[in-house]
C-alpha cells in the first residue's frame, strides 16, 4: 500500500515557465511534508517542507501548497531554470514520529528545456 | 555539506558473498539511516540508528544487518548478497537531536552495488 504517491513519473517544462509537481497521500496522520531534489550520481538534497498547520510555504522560486482535505500537496517552481532538471521526491512523516517513519514517493523527473 | 562519506561508491560482487557498506559522518549526529533506491520504488528505509549500538528496522530490512559501534560510523551488511539487492544505497543523517519530524535528513552521495 503506497502511502505517498507521485503519479507523474516525468514532467517537461520550458525554461521560464512554471513547473508544478504533485504528490498525493493516503495517511491522514501525516502532518509534515518535505520535498527533496536529486541529481544523477548524487544523494537527495532537502528543498522545502511544510507543516500541516499551514497551507503554503515559500522559499525563493519554490512554493509548496498543501490541501489537507484533498490529501494533496504540490511544489511550484517559478520561473523554471535548466538547473532545476532533476528528480523530485515528496516525503511525509507523522508529527512527533521518529524519522524512521519518513515515507517517500517514487519521484518525478523534471526536465526544463532551454 | 553535512559531512557524510559513503564507501565504496561502486561495488560489483557475486551472489552469496558478504558485503559491507560504510557511512561515515564528521559532525556527531545521533540519527543515521540506510535507504535503498530502486526504479519505480523511490527511497525505502532499510535500518536506522538513534545512537551507538541502538538500531531499528525499516521497511525493507530483510537480508540486511547494521552496526554502529561509534557515533561517526554506521555499517550496512549484506550477509549473503542476492541479485535482488542490486541497488543504489544511500546513507542519511538527521541534524535533529531527537529525530524529530520537522528536521530534514541529509544524504550521502550513494553506493551503487551490483550483485551478479
Amino acid at each position: 500500500d503506497q502511502q505517498v504517491k507521485q503519479n507523474s513519473p516525468s514532467l517537461s517544462v520550458q525554461e521560464g515557465r512554471i513547473s508544478i509537481l504533485n504528490c498525493d497521500y493516503t495517511n491522514s496522520m501525516f502532518d509534515y511534508f518535505l520535498w527533496y531534489k536529486k541529481y544523477p550520481a548524487e544523494g537527495p538534497t532537502f528543498l522545502i517542507s511544510i507543516s500541516s498547520i499551514k497551507d503554503k510555504n515559500e522559499d525563493g522560486r519554490f512554493t509548496v501548497f498543501l490541501n489537507k482535505s484533498a490529501k494533496h500537496l504540490s511544489l511550484h517552481i517559478v520561473p523554471s531554470q535548466p538547473g532545476d532538471s532533476a528528480v523530485y521526491f515528496c516525503a511525509a512523516i507523522t508529527y512527533g514520529g521518529s524519522q524512521g517513519n519518513l515515507i517517500f514517493g517514487k519521484g518525478t523527473k523534471l526536465s526544463v528545456k532551454p | 555539506d553535512a559531512g557524510i562519506t559513503q564507501s565504496p561508491r561502486h561495488k560489483v560482487t557475486e551472489t552469496g558473498t558478504p558485503v559491507t557498506l560504510r557511512c561515515h559522518q564528521t559532525e556527531n549526529h545521533r540519527y543515521m539511516y540506510w535507504y535503498r533506491q530502486d526504479p519505480g520504488h523511490g527511497l525505502r528505509l532499510i535500518h536506522y540508528s538513534y545512537g551507538v549500538k541502538d538500531t531499528d528496522k525499516g521497511e525493507v530490512s530483510d537480508g540486511y544487518s547494521v552496526s554502529r559501534s561509534k557515533t561517526e560510523d554506521f555499517l550496512l551488511t549484506l550477509e549473503s548478497a542476492t541479485s535482488s539487492q542490486t541497488s543504489v544505497y544511500f546513507c542519511a543523517i538527521s541534524v535533529s537531536l531527537t529525530g524529530a519530524s520537522n528536521q530534514p535528513q541529509h544524504f550521502g552521495d550513494g553506493t551503487r552495488l551490483s550483485i551478479l
